[in-house]
Formats: C-alpha cells, sequence, structure tokens
C-alpha cells in the first residue's frame, strides 16, 4: 500500500496567521483526502482533492479557510487561515486504493494560541 | 447518505477478558469497511477491513470482526485483551477506492489489571 509522507508534525501558530500542511505519496493517486479530528472527537471529512480540479468541500467547509493544492498526482497541500484557537486539532490526510483500503497520513497537531 | 453508529462512548474491561466494539453502518450498496485504532498521541493504524468474502475477518494484534449484512453491524472482538489494547478504536465505512470514509465517533477503550 501507498506511503505518505506528511509535514509538519505539529505546530503551534499565533493566531490570524496561516499554516500549510503538505502531503507527499509515494505512488501516483487520484483522490486525496484531508480530514480534521478535533480534541477527543472522531475523524471529519475536509474535502477531496482530485488532481487538476477544484477540491470538493463537505458541508461546514469552505476554500476560503481551508485551500487545498493538488499540482499533481503524488502531492496535495491543505491551507489552514486565519487561525483561531478552534482550529486547534489534528489534520490528516489520506489516500483510498481501492481493495487495499486506505492509508493516512502520520498526522499534523496543531496548537493556535 | 452514509454513516456509522458506535454506540458505546466509553469500555472498561478487564486484561485478559474478552472484548466486543459494536459498530452499526448506513451504506446504500455493499459497504467497504473498516476498524482502525488510535493510541494516544498516536496516528491511525488499520486493525482490519472487510470488503467480500468471508463475514469473518483476522485482523491484526488478535482483533477480529463479523460482518452482519442483516443486522449493518460490524462489530470487533478480541478473545483476551492485554493492557496495550487501551486506545481509541474507530470504526469506518466507504467504497474503498476514491470514495471518502465516514468514521463513526469511537469508543474509548480502557482496560484494568
Amino acid at each position: 500500500s501507498a506511503v505518505i509522507s506528511q509535514k509538519p508534525s505539529r505546530d503551534i501558530c499565533q493566531r490570524g496567521t496561516s499554516l500549510t500542511i503538505q502531503c507527499q505519496v509515494d505512488s501516483q493517486v487520484t483522490m486525496m483526502f484531508w480530514y480534521r479530528q478535533q480534541p477527543g472527537q472522531s475523524l471529519t471529512l475536509i474535502a477531496t482533492a482530485n488532481q487538476g480540479s477544484e477540491a470538493t468541500y463537505e458541508s461546514g467547509f469552505v476554500i476560503d479557510k481551508f485551500p487545498i493544492s493538488r499540482p499533481n498526482l503524488t502531492f496535495s497541500t491543505l491551507t489552514v487561515s486565519n487561525m483561531s484557537p478552534e482550529d486547534s486539532s489534528i489534520y490528516l490526510c489520506s489516500v483510498g486504493q481501492g481493495s487495499s483500503g486506505y492509508t493516512f497520513g502520520s498526522g499534523t497537531r496543531l496548537t493556535v494560541v | 447518505a452514509q454513516s456509522v453508529t458506535q454506540p458505546d462512548i466509553h469500555i472498561t474491561v478487564s486484561e485478559g477478558a474478552s472484548l466486543e466494539l459494536r459498530c452499526n453502518y448506513s451504506y446504500g450498496a455493499t459497504p467497504y469497511l473498516f476498524w482502525y485504532v488510535q493510541s494516544p498521541g498516536q496516528g491511525l493504524q488499520l486493525l482490519l477491513k472487510y470488503f467480500s468474502g468471508d463475514t469473518l475477518v483476522q485482523g491484526i494484534k488478535g482483533f477480529e470482526a463479523e460482518f452482519k449484512r442483516s443486522q449493518s453491524s460490524f462489530n470487533l472482538r478480541k478473545p483476551s485483551v492485554h493492557w496495550s489494547d487501551a486506545a481509541e478504536y474507530f470504526c469506518a465505512v466507504g467504497a474503498g477506492g476514491n470514495e471518502k470514509l465516514t468514521f463513526g465517533t469511537g469508543t474509548r477503550l480502557t482496560i484494568i489489571p
């Protein structure tokens, strides 16, 4: 199955700033998924990123707040913009690989102060 | 819309006792079902998955799960838990490949000596 390198692993950011999270996959994949896990909560899908088109956002998430880039079939970035303490969460990228299931990055633990 | 219900928020089990974590799903077609485990401060680890075939699935760490279509369930079991099994467990449903995963709210497992 695919291997995902996600960076940074953690960060502490000032409110009002932005953080860009990167995910690099060791094989070409069509779809990449970005999830948020708020403290003590389950994973919630933010958006689905398809190479060559705009990301599809889930209800409650907007492009201005979480812009996503997908320049090729092995790479994607998620930016958390104009951060507030409520954005403190773990952010994970994931790829689906048919019958092999889904692979997740190791996550980015974000704290906004 | 697909959904997953994990009715037990928190379960406490004695070390060496058996374990069953419940998962019910709602999905319009044949589901791909997954169980993930997340230890404190760690990423998601896949325990097992079901796509088709034998409805009793064996996973890592001695876990197994049984798919019951008539009950829309995919319960996770282990005959004898170890202290290291203390973690958060997530059930998830998806279509595989290019479709998103939907997670349940998770069950936190505590092991007592």
